[in-house]
Order: structure tokens, then C-alpha cells, then sequence
């Protein structure tokens, strides 16, 4: 099985960074991606990392060390309508993502 | 076309009714997902089609009854539902199992 831990709610300030962390234990690793989800929608794909290191993109980057079995989403210059679930997700043995439990993120002003 | 689109949007049903879940993609896509979410709750995998066969199935009650009547559409059909089944139902499409994972925006299901 598979357990991947990321915390319950973080806030943050409108302008600030926030780095959402997740931490896994599984066998087989593929690959991990996150999501981000706002209330009462799908979720939307935003990143996929399968190497070691950082993968940047625009506002957000994200970050996996394989060894450690750790992740985290790096937001950069938040916005308000960056309030949402940040859902990190561990592909292993059969190639089905598993989702973490999400983390809440507030951004107030 | 580069979404997943899903019929109805919400849905309200008894116990005794049989209903169904539509999800259509046009993005040739070869691997379709069925999600169930509770609120505050992280996506469940229900079922996983692949080229048009159902390759995963997580122990799901009989009462929900997938169906994939060719690669553009998945079907969930739904019969004898109980009040603890009302969620969001998330469709989903990839091209392959291990990557992105596009989906749509859900049907909120109630049972009374």
C-alpha cells in the first residue's frame, strides 16, 4: 500500500511564497503529481515529477527527492484565487495515482 | 477538444431509482477513470478503463455498474443507491495510466 502525508490547512499572505510539502512511503515509485482544487470543482493538473530535482513552472514549481521520499509545490507571488486544495498524488507499482488527502490553502490579503 | 465533459452536473435520486453517469472526451485518449470524492475528502478510484476494458475495479458494491461503449465515453450506471453514496462523481482520461490526468468537472450525486 501507500501512504503519502501533506498537512491539513496552511495560510498565507496575497504576494508571500508558500511551500506545501508531501511525504510518501511506497514501493515501486513512478512518478508524483500535484493537483490543484477549488471548492466544488475538478481537479487541474499541475505538475508531474519523475526525476530528482525541480521542475519550474511560471508561478509554480515543485520539488521531489526520491530518497526521501518527499515533495514539495512551491507557489510564488500568491494570488487570491490561489485558495484552493493542493492534492499530491504517488504513482507506483500499477501506474494508478493514489491521492494524499489535500492540503488547504487560504490566501488572504 | 481538450476536456472531459460530463452529464448531468447534479443529480438527485431515491434509493429505488436507476440512473445514469455520462462522461465523453474527444482527446484520444485511451485510459478513462471513474472518481468518487467525499467532501474534504481526496479523490477514490472506482474504476479504471483502458483501451476500452475494464482493467481496475476497487471493490466497488455491484450497485454502480461502469460501461464503456467505445473509446470517446464512459457510463456509470447507477441502481438501489444508498444515502452514504451522495458525492462528486469525477470522470477522468489520460493518455496513458502514469501521466496527467485530465478531468471533468463532476456530477454532484445526492441520494435520498
Amino acid at each position: 500500500g501507500q501512504n503519502i502525508d501533506q498537512p491539513t490547512e496552511m495560510t498565507a499572505t496575497e504576494g508571500a511564497i508558500v511551500q506545501i510539502n508531501c511525504t510518501y512511503q511506497t514501493s515501486g515509485f513512478n512518478g508524483l503529481f500535484w493537483y490543484q482544487q477549488h471548492a466544488g470543482e475538478a481537479p487541474t493538473f499541475l505538475s508531474y515529477n519523475v526525476l530528482d530535482g525541480l521542475e519550474e513552472k511560471g508561478r509554480f514549481s515543485s520539488f521531489l527527492s526520491r530518497s526521501k521520499g518527499y515533495s514539495y509545490l512551491l507557489l510564488k507571488e500568491l494570488q487570491m484565487k490561489d485558495s484552493a486544495s493542493y492534492l499530491c498524488a504517488v504513482s507506483a507499482g500499477r501506474y494508478i495515482p493514489t491521492f494524499g488527502r489535500g492540503t488547504s490553502l487560504i490566501v488572504h490579503p | 477538444d481538450t476536456e472531459v465533459t460530463q452529464t448531468p452536473k447534479h443529480l438527485v435520486m431515491g434509493m429505488t431509482n436507476k440512473k445514469s453517469l455520462k462522461c465523453e472526451q474527444h482527446m484520444g485518449h485511451r485510459a478513462m477513470y471513474w472518481y468518487k470524492q467525499k467532501a474534504k475528502k481526496p479523490p477514490e478510484l472506482m474504476f479504471v478503463y483502458s483501451y476500452e476494458k475494464l482493467s481496475i475495479n476497487e471493490s466497488v458494491p455491484s450497485r454502480f455498474s461502469p460501461e464503456c461503449p467505445n473509446s470517446s465515453l464512459l457510463n456509470l450506471h447507477l441502481h438501489a443507491l444508498q444515502p452514504e453514496d451522495s458525492a462528486l462523481y469525477l470522470c477522468a482520461s489520460s493518455q496513458d495510466p502514469d501521466i496527467e490526468k485530465f478531468f471533468g468537472p463532476g456530477t454532484r450525486l445526492t441520494v435520498l
